[in-house]
């Protein structure tokens, strides 16, 4: 059971516009989400988080959005850049555990 | 200014034959995890430890071990290699439990390959 889903394995932008991933989970417990970023050959690198007591959470250019009576969150990425193709993961973590459940990665593309 | 070390980087296994993959933190965290990812998955935990002399099993351990001694290593051992243990193997820590901005680093990986 994939309790964090992220429905879209490819996603191509051109450079400027607007990169919008989405992820979706299952476990109402679930109470702080992350999401990281992966270039190849590497291992993921922490992008932006939010909390469960937030719906909105902002960084420079990323911005996370959370909605948690739909159990949605997204991560948006304006302007998007060439250097920010990639894999992005969705993660959360919640109630009594320590562990981190991944989605399946979003690969990211951005062209001139 | 290290983070996290994993060696090595790539191997070829046969299969049966055992091996350990390094991983090692110089952050001084306490928690320590390692992961697999397979081809269009995302990343599985194999096994956890929250301390030196404490490990404990993630969603998927059968097949491997673990250690910690020290707060630095967290080594993987695979006993019996099988080819369903093919994989991108990812070692990561923290500071903490995944709340408030105690992100998880992660190494590079270890590319392995069961033949």
């Amino acid at each position: 059971d994939q309790q964090v889903k992220q429905n879209s394995p490819s996603l191509s932008v051109q450079e400027g516009r607007i990169s919008i991933l989405n992820c979706d989970y299952t476990n109402s417990m679930f109470d702080y989400f992350l999401w990281y970023k992966k270039y190849p050959a590497e291992g993921p690198t922490f992008l932006i988080s939010i909390s469960s007591i937030k719906d909105k959470n902002e960084d420079g250019r990323f911005t996370v959005f959370l909605n948690k009576s739909a159990k949605h969150l997204s991560l948006h990425i304006v302007p998007s850049q060439p250097g920010d193709s990639a894999v992005y993961f969705c993660a959360a973590s919640g109630g009594n555990t320590d562990k981190l459940i991944f989605g399946t990665g979003t690969r990211l593309q951005v062209f001139p | 200014n290290a983070g996290v070390t994993q060696t090595p980087k790539f191997r070829i296994l046969k299969i049966g034959q055992s091996m350990t993959l390094q991983c090692t933190q110089d952050m001084n965290h306490n928690y320590m995890y390692w992961y697999r990812q397979d081809p269009g998955m995302g990343l599985k935990l194999i096994y956890y430890s929250v301390g030196a002399g404490i490990t404990d099993k993630g969603e998927v351990p059968n097949g491997y071990n673990v250690s910690r001694s020290t707060t630095e290593d967290f080594p993987l051992r695979l006993e019996l290699a099988a080819p369903s243990q093919t994989s991108v193997y990812f070692c990561a820590s923290s500071y903490s439990r995944q709340l408030s901005n105690q992100p998880q680093h992660f190494g590079d990986g270890t590319r392995l390959s069961i033949l």
